[in-house]
């Protein structure tokens, strides 16, 4: 059984980086068959996809987000991680890792981890 | 960010039948993208509920269902349980966004 688990930082300061890391068990994150994504839900609003690694460390981001996202790979721990650079009070949000699964022509997300909340505030 | 729309509440009582609409556009569910449900619980992983438009992964009880026409599709709880208070969120792929889009999110009340 494939699982997700969030681990980083509750608080980060204003104009600071979020940095948070999805230590993943039951699969081989480097395996090539899977997509491994970022997914936030900010206070009262909803679901919004950040970005995701796959093979060979490439990447997709959020339009919105990309100049300020960087997501990879560390395939000896089995992890893949989330910087999110400038943050504001418009960045406090629950972080979910996913993996992300495709069979060419459409794309979901399962599993999910448990979700990190990480508060922007000095 | 969300250009799916979905209300937000729903309810019913225990027994009773709930669907949930997800509306989009053109450049999503309208051009042929599927539609995926989750289930969101407080304090819990979210939870593939349905995916490719109408297809329950093992485990997904057969109340929950799956349908999708035009820019539009629906989740529908049948013999609604207490248990399925949650919020629930479709999901899709944009052209003009350029990556992967959610719903407004919908709250399902049992009364």
């Amino acid at each position: 059984q494939v699982q997700l688990q969030e681990s980083g930082p509750g608080l980060v300061k204003p104009s600071q980086t979020l940095s948070l890391t999805c230590t993943v068990s039951g699969a081989s994150i480097s395996s090539g068959t899977y997509y491994w994504s970022w997914i936030r839900q900010s206070a009262g609003k909803g679901l919004e996809w950040i970005g995701r690694v796959y093979t060979r460390g490439y990447t997709n981001y959020n339009p919105s987000l990309k100049s300020r996202v960087t997501i990879s790979f560390d395939t000896s721990k089995n992890q893949f991680s989330l910087k999110l650079t400038s943050v504001t009070a418009a960045d406090t949000a629950f972080y979910y890792c996913a993996r992300g699964v495709t069979t060419g022509t459409t794309y979901w997300f399962d599993p999910w981890g448990q979700g990190s909340l990480v508060t922007v505030s000095s | 960010q969300s250009v799916l729309t979905q209300p937000p509440s729903v309810s019913g009582a225990p027994g009773q039948t709930v669907t949930i609409s997800c509306t989009g556009s053109s450049s999503n569910i309208g051009a042929g993208y599927d539609v995926h449900w989750y289930q969101l619980l407080p304090g819990t992983a979210p939870k593939l509920l349905i995916q490719g438009n109408s297809n329950r992964p093992s485990g997904v009880p057969d109340r929950f269902s799956g349908s999708k026409s035009g820019i539009s599709a629906s989740l529908a709880i049948t013999g609604l349980q207490a248990e399925d208070e949650a919020d629930y969120y479709c999901q899709s792929y944009d052209s003009s966004l350029r990556g992967y889009v959610f719903g407004t999110g919908t709250k399902v009340t049992v009364l």
